[in-house]
């Protein structure tokens, strides 16, 4: 059980265009969904909190105009990178609260971010 | 300020070297301390979930145990497919949020 999944696992992109990341909660619903990034050798970075039919809240330091998120199911969120760049290289990395009150994560597999 | 500081940050192991991770916190309404296990390129994996100073939870060589400061995850005989980082998170009232630690990698050698 808990089950997340991301896509794609990986995506190569031109420097200004956008890319959208997909993560689905396969057996179960996830009123809240939590999106990271991760550059090498470093731990995560949470970006954003993601709630079903709400607004995100993004951390201090995102830009939430570069970085869309919507969350419009139970079972599906979305990042958007919009007018991508080099700089957004990296891997993202989607979770989800297992169950109401718990703090417990499930995490996706990860989406890999080349920006050329 | 809340924080999680894992050691050592890397270990190198021989197989069926017995060691243990550390975990140190300090948190205010701490709501859980979480172990994940992370292979390069790949998303955490859920490990175990402690609530309570004195709890312990055991999956195959691993065990983890919880006290009021710090955390050990203590790996028993490990073998070579134990090689990941092992990532600690405290989960906090104040923000809601998971704290993560920077890691441990372990690699253990044949």
């Amino acid at each position: 059980g808990a089950v997340v999944s991301q896509h794609p696992s990986w995506v190569i992109c031109k420097s200004g265009t956008s890319v959208k990341i997909e993560c689905r909660s396969l057996d179960f619903q996830a009123t809240t969904m939590f999106w990271y990034r991760q550059f090498p050798k470093q731990s995560l970075m949470l970006m954003a909190t993601s709630n079903e039919g709400s607004k995100a809240t993004y951390e201090q330091g995102v830009e939430k105009d570069k970085f869309l998120i919507n969350h419009a199911s139970l079972t599906l969120s979305t990042l958007t990178v919009t007018s991508a760049h080099p700089e957004d290289s990296s891997f993202y990395i989607c979770s989800a609260l297992g169950t109401s009150g718990s703090y417990e994560q499930y995490f996706g597999p990860g989406t890999r971010l080349t920006v050329t | 300020e809340d924080q999680v500081t894992q050691s050592p940050e890397a270990l190198r192991l021989q197989e069926g070297e017995s060691s243990s991770l550390n975990c140190s916190y300090t948190v205010s309404g701490l709501r859980g301390l979480f172990w994940y296990r992370q292979d390069p390129g790949k998303g955490p994996e859920f490990l175990f979930t402690l609530y309570s100073a004195g709890e312990e939870k055991e999956k195959e060589r691993l065990k983890a145990t919880l006290t009021k400061k710090e955390s050990f995850l203590h790996i028993t005989a490990p073998k070579p497919e134990d090689s990941a980082t092992y990532l600690c998170a405290c989960g906090s009232s104040n923000t809601g949020k998971l704290i993560f630690g920077q890691g441990t990698t372990l690699q253990v050698k044949p």
